[in-house]
C-alpha cells in the first residue's frame, strides 16, 4: 500500500522567512496530494491540494510542487507569519481502492516574531 | 466550520467497554471516512463508506466496526477498549469518493476518546 514520508518533523523560522516541507510517496498510482494544517486540538483543514496532471499550484503565500517521476511533492510558504504556526500534514490518495488519504507524520512549524 | 459534525466531543471510559462515535457528513456528501489520530501514529485511515456501502478499509482493528445509514450519517463502534485506543477520532466527508478523481475531504471537529 501507499506510504508517505514527510520531512522535517519540526521547522522553526523567523517571521518573514520562507518555509519548505517535503514529502515522498511510494505508490506511483497516487494522483491526489492535499496539504492540511492542524492547530492544537482542532480539525485538519485543507490549505492547498494538487493533482497528478499539474506540476505546481499557488494560492497567495502558499505553493505546492509535484514531481511525479521522483514521487515527491513539497509545500512552500513565503513571508511566514506567527499565525502560520501549526502542524502541517501532507497526504496522498491513489483512488485504487477507495479514496482514503494516507498521511505523512506531520511537520510542526513554529514562526517566531 | 466544515459542515461535518461529530458527537460526542469527548468520551471517557474504562478498559473493556464499548463506545459509539457518530458523524454527520456535509449536506450532499456521499462518502464518509474515519481516521484515528494518536501521538505516536499520526493520522491513520480506518475505513471509508460510500452511499451506505463499505468502500475501503485501512488499519482498522477487528474490535472496531462502522456503518453508514440511509440518511448517510455514520457510526464507528469501538469495543473491548484498551488503553492504546485513546486517541482523537476524526470523521471526514467528500462529495463522491470514487471514480477517476479524488475529491476534497472535509474533516469534522473530532471525538477525543480517553480510555482509563
Amino acid at each position: 500500500g501507499e506510504n508517505v514520508e514527510q520531512h522535517p518533523s519540526t521547522l522553526s523560522v523567523q517571521e518573514g522567512d520562507s518555509a519548505v516541507i517535503k514529502c515522498t510517496y511510494s505508490d506511483s498510482a497516487s494522483n491526489y496530494f492535499p496539504w492540511y494544517k492542524q492547530e492544537l486540538g482542532k480539525r485538519p483543514q485543507l490549505i492547498i491540494d494538487i493533482r497528478s496532471n499539474v506540476g505546481e499550484k499557488k494560492d497567495q503565500r502558499i505553493a505546492v510542487t509535484l514531481n511525479k517521476t521522483a514521487k515527491h511533492f513539497s509545500l512552500h510558504i513565503t513571508e511566514t507569519q506567527p499565525e502560520d504556526s501549526a502542524v502541517y500534514f501532507c497526504a496522498a490518495s491513489s483512488n485504487q481502492a477507495g479514496t482514503a488519504l494516507i498521511f505523512g507524520k506531520g511537520t510542526t512549524l513554529s514562526v517566531s516574531s | 466550520d466544515s459542515g461535518v459534525t461529530q458527537t460526542p466531543k469527548h468520551l471517557i471510559t474504562a478498559t473493556g467497554q464499548r463506545v459509539t462515535l457518530r458523524c454527520s457528513p456535509r449536506s450532499g456528501d456521499l462518502s464518509v471516512y474515519w481516521y484515528q489520530q494518536s501521538l505516536d501514529q499520526g493520522l491513520q485511515f480506518l475505513i471509508q463508506y460510500y452511499n451506505g456501502e463499505e468502500r475501503a478499509k485501512g488499519n482498522i482493528l477487528e474490535r472496531f466496526s462502522a456503518q453508514q445509514f440511509p440518511d448517510l450519517h455514520s457510526e464507528l463502534n469501538l469495543s473491548s477498549l484498551e488503553l492504546g485506543d485513546s486517541a482523537l477520532y476524526f470523521c471526514a466527508s467528500s462529495v463522491v469518493g470514487r471514480g477517476d478523481s479524488t475529491d476534497t475531504q472535509y474533516f469534522g471537529p473530532g471525538t477525543r476518546l480517553t480510555v482509563l
